[in-house]
This record gives structure tokens, sequence and C-alpha cells, in this order.
């Protein structure tokens, strides 16, 4: 089946710094990979659509400079969480589909950001 | 995600007795996806409902979407301690794209 990998698992990091994630599709290539951020007991929360080859579509309320996102090829794309503060720590898991109708999106394994 | 309503909160059952959870929306869902999560981890996708009145089975899960589209509804048969975790649902609310928006979940636990 398809498989969605995610990079780094946990990041224990200071305050100020900046952190990359990485989601890569393993065995099918994925124009639009979502990125999701989870706060503990909550749903998902979708924070932005990533698109191969072109600006990312942020949801209502996220910050854009604060969550860099980048699609450069059709099985990666990067979340960046800039200078990163305590309150940017969260559970971000990311996720892709085929993009072919009747195809589910699979989800990574997941980040756990914690800013100290 | 007030669009998209998920009952119950949680779930505490005895192993071998069965269990429902609901996914509504007052809005016409045009994909439902369920999927299940354990604490910390990513989400494992279990069904996938498009038409109205579908009903789909796997080992012991079953999920329905009405014929009006817009509630669902996940049954497990004989609960098992493997059954433990979190049940999410998730929904194309718009025909175009397949962005979702995901309900509360449903914690599941399952007393041996």
């Amino acid at each position: 089946g398809a498989v969605v990998s995610q990079h780094p698992s946990r990041v224990i990091c200071k305050s100020g710094t900046s952190v990359k994630i990485e989601c890569r599709s393993l065995d099918f290539q994925a124009t639009t990979m979502f990125w999701y951020r989870q706060f503990p007991k909550q749903s998902l929360m979708l924070m932005a659509t990533s698109n191969e080859g072109s600006k990312a579509t942020y949801e209502q309320g996220v910050e854009k400079d604060k969550f860099l996102i980048n699609h450069a090829s059709l099985t990666l794309s990067t979340l960046t969480v800039t200078s990163a503060h305590p309150e940017d720590s969260s559970f971000y898991i990311c996720s892709a589909s085929p993009g072919t109708d009747n195809q589910p999106q699979h989800f990574g394994d997941g980040t756990r950001l914690s800013i100290l | 995600s007030q669009e998209l309503e998920q009952s119950p909160q949680s779930l505490i059952v005895q192993e071998g007795k069965n269990l429902t959870i609901n996914c509504t929306s007052s809005k016409t869902l045009y994909g439902l996806y369920w999927y299940k999560q354990k604490y910390g981890e990513g989400l494992i996708f279990l069904m996938m409902l498009q038409k109205g009145g579908e009903e789909k089975s796997h080992e012991k899960i079953t999920a329905k979407l009405d014929e009006k589209k817009q509630q669902s509804s996940l049954h497990i048969t004989a609960s098992q301690p493997s059954h433990a975790g979190i049940y999410l649902c998730g929904a194309e609310l718009r025909a175009a794209g397949n962005k979702l928006t995901f309900g509360g979940g449903t914690r599941v636990l399952v007393k041996p």
C-alpha cells in the first residue's frame, strides 16, 4: 500500500530555533501534500496544502511566514517552523494522496515538536 | 471541527461487545474517510465511502454512508483490545479537491 514517511519523529530544541520536517511519499508521486497540526486530545487541524511546483495554500489563521512549506518534487514536501517558540510545540503530521480518483490520503507517523 | 460532528467523544466497551461511532455534517459529504490513530502516532486508513447508501466491511469493522451523504457510522463487532485507539472521520466537504476536514475523534478503550 501507499507509504508516507515523515522525519524526524521527535524534535526537542531551544526557543528561537528553526525546525524542518520532511514528508516523503515512498512509492507514489504526490502533486499535493497536506500539513496538519494536532493538539493533545484534539483532532487534526489542516494548516496548509502543499502544491508541487507552486506556493502552498494556507488555512485561515496560519502564518505563512512562520510555517514555511516547500514542495520541490513530487515525492517531498517540507515544513519549516521558523524561530520556534514554546507555543509552537505540537504534533505535526503530513499526508499525501496519489491524486487519482478514489484514493485516500495516507499519513506520515507525525513529528512531535517540543520547544523549550 | 464544527462542520463535522463526531460522537461519542469517548467510549469504553467490554471485550466482545459491539460499538458504533457516528460522524455527522450539515453539508454533503463528497468523500468520507475513517482512520484509526494510536496516541502520538500517524493515522491508519480504514475505509473510504463516496456513494450514498454505501457500506463497506473489513474484518470486524463496517462503515456506512447514509443516502443523503450527510452521516456516516463505523461499527465494530465483537470488539477486541486491538481495536482500542482514536477513531477519526475525515470528510471532503467540497466536490473538487481532496482537502479533508476532520471530526473531533472518538477514543475507544476495550476492557478485557
